[in-house]
This record gives C-alpha cells, structure tokens and sequence, in this order.
C-alpha cells in the first residue's frame, strides 16, 4: 500500500469553514510535504515540515507531525470556494546514497468549498 | 519562479509505438523525477535521476526507461506503447531543500 495515505478521501464543506486532512505513513522520513493539484493540473508545494518540527504555518495553512504516531494533518482554516482542489502528502526518505532521495505521495483528498 | 514544461498536454500512440515525453526544467535542479497519476492510485514514482546521466528506479518502472543527458532535461521512453499505460505523466524537479517543481502533466492515451 502507500507510503502515505490521506483521510478523508472526499470532503465537502461551506465556504469558511475550516478544512482538515490527514495523512499516514509507514516508515522514517525526513521530511513531510502537502501539494495541491487543481482538476487536470501539475501540483504546486503548500508546505514542508520536517521530521523534528511538531507544527508549522504558511498563510491560512496548518501542518502537524507526530512522528511517535507517524501521521500529519493539514488544516485550511476560513475556506474559500478557491481552495478546492486535490491535496496530497508526501514523505521524502532522502538523502540516500549520495542523492537527495526520492518522495511517496499518497492516494490524496478531494476537498470541495461551497460558495 | 522556477518553471518545468512537458513537451505536450494531450498525446495520442498506437499500441507498439515508440514514445517519448520530455521534460526540461530552468532552476538547474539536480534532481528529477517522472510519475504516473492514476485515479484512486495516487502518483507513482516511475524513475528519478539525481544527476546528469545518473538514474535510479522508482516503485514502477517496469516497461519505462529515462534519459538524462543534459541537467536540465530528462526525458521518459515507452519502448514500446500498451493500453495500460494511458495515464497522466508528471515530471517534477527539486533542488537541496526538497520542494518538488511539477510540469503541467502529459495526459497520454494508447489506443
């Protein structure tokens, strides 16, 4: 299965309201990121936390990360009908063997913002 | 801004074709990668590379293989086309602090 792993798969809400999205995972990482990806696009970095950071903020965005409980959560605080999007985790293993190493995206979220 | 381009949006192949996507990046990025999305599968790492001519395996390379030849260039190869490999492809590239670039993507069908 996937390296990370979001929950909820879909979630639908109004416009500010705030949203929140988990991820899992499975092994040691070194750090953690969140993407969004509009319907059809490429996806664009939101944040980045690292493995000895608990908690980081970007604007409206919220990261946590328990690495005792290897999981995060990313949480949209005052929504906008903009936000929707597909968000994902990825945990990156690197650096390995000279590289940077690689990342694991997980299946992500589908979260809808009613105007 | 940094910016990655794929050479098409849209491509249609025939199975048993040959197919090449490019992916070119402007940041001089040492590391590149190439993923397929799927729905409900996520994206998948096909091959990455961490340096001109250097390439590693990701989770699902079978029946691809990569080029890097120049640092700002690395293209993927389907030897030769199936339908199970219409799908959308991504290429990302990322410098020392780990934040990945995505190109626009290449949604490919093989018919």
């Amino acid at each position: 299965s996937q390296q990370g792993e979001e929950d909820p798969q879909a979630l639908s809400i109004q416009e500010g309201e705030n949203a929140t999205m988990n991820c899992s995972y499975k092994t040691s990482i070194n750090n953690l990121q969140w993407y969004r990806q509009n319907s059809g696009r490429g996806l664009v970095h939101l944040i980045l936390i690292r493995s000895n950071e608990r908690e980081k903020h970007s604007g409206r965005l919220r990261v946590t990360l328990d690495t005792s409980k290897k999981s995060s959560s990313l949480l949209i605080t005052a929504s906008r009908a903009a936000d929707t999007a597909s968000y994902f985790c990825a945990t990156w293993d690197g650096p390995v063997w000279g590289n940077a190493g690689k990342s694991t995206f997980g299946d992500g979220t589908t979260l809808t913002v009613k105007p | 801004d940094v910016k990655v381009t794929q050479s098409s949006r849209y491509l249609v192949k025939r199975t048993g074709e040959k197919v090449f996507l490019e992916c070119v990046q402007d940041m001089d990025h040492e590391n590149m990668f190439w993923y397929r999305q799927d729905p409900g599968l996520g994206l998948r790492l096909i091959y990455f590379s961490y340096d001109v001519k250097m390439k590693e395996k990701g989770d699902i390379p079978e029946g691809y293989s990569v080029s890097r030849e120049k640092k700002e260039r690395f293209s993927l190869i389907l030897e030769s086309a199936s339908t199970n490999q219409t799908s959308m492809y991504l290429c990302a590239s990322t410098g020392q602090t780990y934040e990945q670039y995505f190109g626009p993507g290449t949604r490919l069908t093989v018919t």
